[in-house]
C-alpha cells in the first residue's frame, strides 16, 4: 500500500529563515504529489501540485517543491519564511487508477517566530 | 475561499447516537470525497461519489454511510457514534469522476465531530 512520511512532525523557524519540509512516499509506479496547507482554524488549501514535466514546481506564496524519483521525495522549500506561514502543511499523494483518493502524509507543523 | 461548504461547522453528541454532516461541492463539481482527520490517525480517505454513485471506499466503517444526490451535495452519516469518532470530517470536491488522478481536490472548512 502507498504511504506518505513526513519526517519533521515540528519545525519552529524565525522569520527570514529559509524552510525545508521533507517528504517521502512510497509507490514504485507514477504518482502524483500535492503540498497542502491548513492554517489555524481553516480548510486544507493547495499550496502546489506536480503531475509530470519540470520536477521544480512553483506553487503559491513563495513556496516551490522538487521531486526527485530516485529518492521517492517531494520536500517543499521557501527561501525566506514569513510570520504568516505558521501553519500545518500535509503532502499528499495519489496514483493513477486510484481514483483520485488523496493518501497523506501526518503533517508537519510550522511555528514561525518574529 | 474553496467554494466547497460544509455544515454544520461544530456538532457535540453523545455516544450511541447518529448524525448528519452535509457537503455542498464547488459550483460545476461532480465528484465528493470525504476525509476524516483525527490525531491519531491523521488524515484519512473515507469515500468518493461521482455523479450519484459510489466510486472508491477507504478506510470507512460500517457504522458511517454516505450519499450523493441529485443536485450533487452529500451526506455522511455516522452512526452508533463512540468517542473515538470524534474528528474533524472534510468534504473535498473536483470536477472530474477522479479515474483521472490529476484532477485536484478542493477542501471545505469541514466538521468538527465531538463524542462525549
Amino acid at each position: 500500500a502507498q504511504s506518505v512520511s513526513q519526517h519533521n512532525h515540528h519545525v519552529i523557524l524565525s522569520e527570514a529563515a529559509s524552510l525545508e519540509l521533507g517528504c517521502n512516499y512510497s509507490y514504485g509506479g507514477t504518482v502524483n504529489l500535492f503540498w497542502y496547507v491548513q492554517y489555524p482554524g481553516q480548510h486544507l488549501q493547495l499550496l502546489l501540485k506536480y503531475f509530470s514535466g519540470d520536477p521544480l514546481v512553483k506553487g503559491i506564496k513563495g513556496f516551490e517543491a522538487e521531486f526527485i524519483k530516485s529518492k521517492f521525495s517531494f520536500n517543499l522549500r521557501k527561501p525566506s519564511v514569513q510570520w504568516s506561514d505558521t501553519a500545518e502543511y500535509f503532502c499528499a499523494v495519489n496514483t493513477p487508477g486510484g481514483y483520485n483518493k488523496l493518501i497523506f502524509g501526518a503533517g508537519t507543523r510550522l511555528a514561525v517566530h518574529p | 475561499d474553496s467554494g466547497v461548504t460544509q455544515t454544520p461547522k461544530h456538532l457535540i453528541t453523545a455516544t450511541g447516537q447518529r448524525v448528519t454532516l452535509r457537503c455542498s461541492p464547488r459550483s460545476g463539481d461532480l465528484s465528493v470525497y470525504w476525509y476524516q482527520q483525527s490525531l491519531d490517525q491523521g488524515l484519512q480517505f473515507l469515500i468518493h461519489y461521482y455523479n450519484g454513485e459510489e466510486r472508491a471506499k477507504g478506510n470507512i466503517l460500517e457504522r458511517f454511510s454516505a450519499q450523493q444526490f441529485p443536485d450533487l451535495h452529500s451526506e455522511l452519516n455516522l452512526s452508533s457514534l463512540e468517542l473515538g469518532d470524534s474528528a474533524l470530517y472534510f468534504c473535498a470536491s473536483s470536477v472530474g469522476s477522479g479515474g483521472l488522478s490529476t484532477d485536484t481536490q478542493y477542501f471545505g472548512p469541514g466538521t468538527r465531530l465531538t463524542v462525549l
